[in-house]
């Protein structure tokens, strides 16, 4: 069974400074993808990062950076200089492979204090 | 950039009620998804489909919901007979094929809200 657990419902973090935001899965799959999206409050679902299980380097897309450790099976979301638009909810997930379904964590809130 | 549409943004409907859920699904993906998000909760499998069938379904697809995609570009998920607790955000997504990857990035659609009254 696969199962990804985000424990932090809500974060603040101030605008220009980093944040990480958790998120720790568990799998019997040898090879999965990892995701992370954001929701907005408009509700839509835009994808973010996305980190192979056998990829070695961690996953950068600009200000987003995944910081993966398998052994400890976490997936952490770095936003570097958080910015007031960064406000939304981030949900990671997983996938054991094309086609398959995608499981998702409850989510984070996260508010940028200006 | 392409992006997954999906018809109506809203909908309205009484239970018991059947509705259908629109997607355009980004054109060179193989891969169709319907996910649901009641409010407040974390976003839910309901369908795969793959090569005019479907690949998976969870739980919660019972009888009541099917999915068709009935031309070249749209993907529908019908509910025959709505419930109040079918309420939520339904969310359409695709992914493309890509040799060699662990598994491709499902993009998604902006969703429909769906409220039964």
């Amino acid at each position: 069974a696969q199962k990804i657990t985000q424990t932090q419902p809500g974060m603040f973090v101030q605008e220009k400074e980093a944040v990480t935001l958790d998120c720790t899965y568990d799998t019997s799959d040898q090879s999965y993808g990892l995701f992370w999206y954001k929701q907005p409050s408009s509700g839509e679902m835009i994808f973010l990062i996305y980190q192979g299980s056998y990829d070695e380097q961690n996953a950068t897309e600009g200000r987003y950076s995944l910081n993966f450790q398998k052994a400890r099976k976490s997936a952490n979301l770095v936003i570097s200089a958080s910015q007031l638009g960064d406000s939304a909810m981030y949900f990671c997930a997983m996938s054991p492979n094309t086609g398959n379904q995608f499981y998702f964590g409850t989510g984070t809130s996260l508010t940028v204090i200006p | 950039e392409p992006e997954v549409t999906q018809t109506p943004s809203h909908q309205v409907t009484q239970m018991g009620q059947e509705v259908i859920l629109r997607c355009v699904p980004i054109s060179n993906h193989l891969y169709f998804y319907w996910y649901r998000q009641i409010l407040g909760q974390k976003v839910e499998f309901l369908v795969s489909f793959y090569n005019n069938e479907i690949s998976e379904k969870s739980e919660i697809f019972d009888d009541q919901f099917s999915v068709e995609r009935p031309d070249g570009s749209n993907f529908t998920l019908k509910i025959r007979s709505t419930k109040l607790e079918d309420s939520a955000m339904y969310f359409c997504a695709s992914s493309p094929p890509r040799a060699g990857a662990i598994t491709d990035t499902q993009y998604f659609g902006p969703g429909t809200r769906l409220t039964v009254l």
